[in-house]
């Protein structure tokens, strides 16, 4: 089975400081994605990679980047966390580079910034 | 206009029935499509693809792709309780980019 783990369930953080959000997929997949989900605005791509060290913006990455240096490692970094921030964040995996394959979730973390 | 597009419900159908779940996209050049399930606190997880206009089946689940309707469909037949969860539908556009809709809540009533 494919398996996306998401480095915390929970976390809470301080205005301004810098969060870091790891990922490890374990199914050698080309694609990672970040998302994250707010009630009434569902799931919106914030970052995406589609092999090392790429990277590409995904519809909201303001206020966030992302670091892909092994294939299975993708994290998400919030360089200076404000309560806007506050959501569920979602990592995501899928092998084919055509897009035509599904997409596998991590289990999602929730930050809460204060 | 919003790039994908759902009723958020939610939607209650009695145990037993045809639970039709509607999704429509902006981008008439989205290529391929996907209906996720996701339980409440949980992530959400593939049910069904579909790429070519027309109906596809697995078990209880149709998907149903209109390309020039811009439209994209998910039945279930013999709805069951363990079916209550929210559908979300997802778009790609362009080269691997995905896009979800908000999703519509499905509640099926024993």
């Amino acid at each position: 089975d494919v398996k996306v783990t998401q480095s915390s369930r929970y976390l809470v953080k301080r205005t301004g400081e810098k969060v870091f959000l790891e990922c490890v997929q374990d199914m050698d997949h080309e694609n990672m994605f970040w998302y994250r989900q707010d009630p009434g605005l569902g799931l919106r791509l914030i970052y995406f990679s589609y092999d090392v060290k790429m990277k590409e913006k995904g519809d909201i990455p303001e206020g966030y980047s992302v670091s892909r240096e092994k294939k299975e490692r993708f994290s998400l970094i919030l360089e200076s966390a404000s309560t806007n921030q506050t959501s569920m964040y979602l990592c995501a995996s899928s092998l084919s580079v055509d897009g035509n394959t599904e997409a596998f979730f991590g289990q999602g973390t929730r930050l809460t910034v204060v | 206009q919003k790039e994908v597009e759902q009723n958020s419900g939610p939607l209650s159908v009695p145990e037993g029935a045809i639970a039709s779940l509607n999704c429509t996209y902006s981008d008439r050049g989205s290529q391929s499509f996907f209906w996720y399930r996701q339980y409440s606190g949980k992530s959400p997880e593939l049910i069904m693809s579909i790429y070519s206009n027309g109906d596809k089946e697995d078990g209880r689940f149709t998907a149903q792709l209109n390309k020039a309707s811009q439209y994209v469909s998910l039945l279930i037949r013999d709805s069951q309780p363990s079916d209550s969860a929210t559908y979300l539908c997802a778009v790609r556009r362009g080269y691997q980019k995905v896009t979800f809709g908000t999703g519509t809540k499905l509640q099926v009533i024993p």
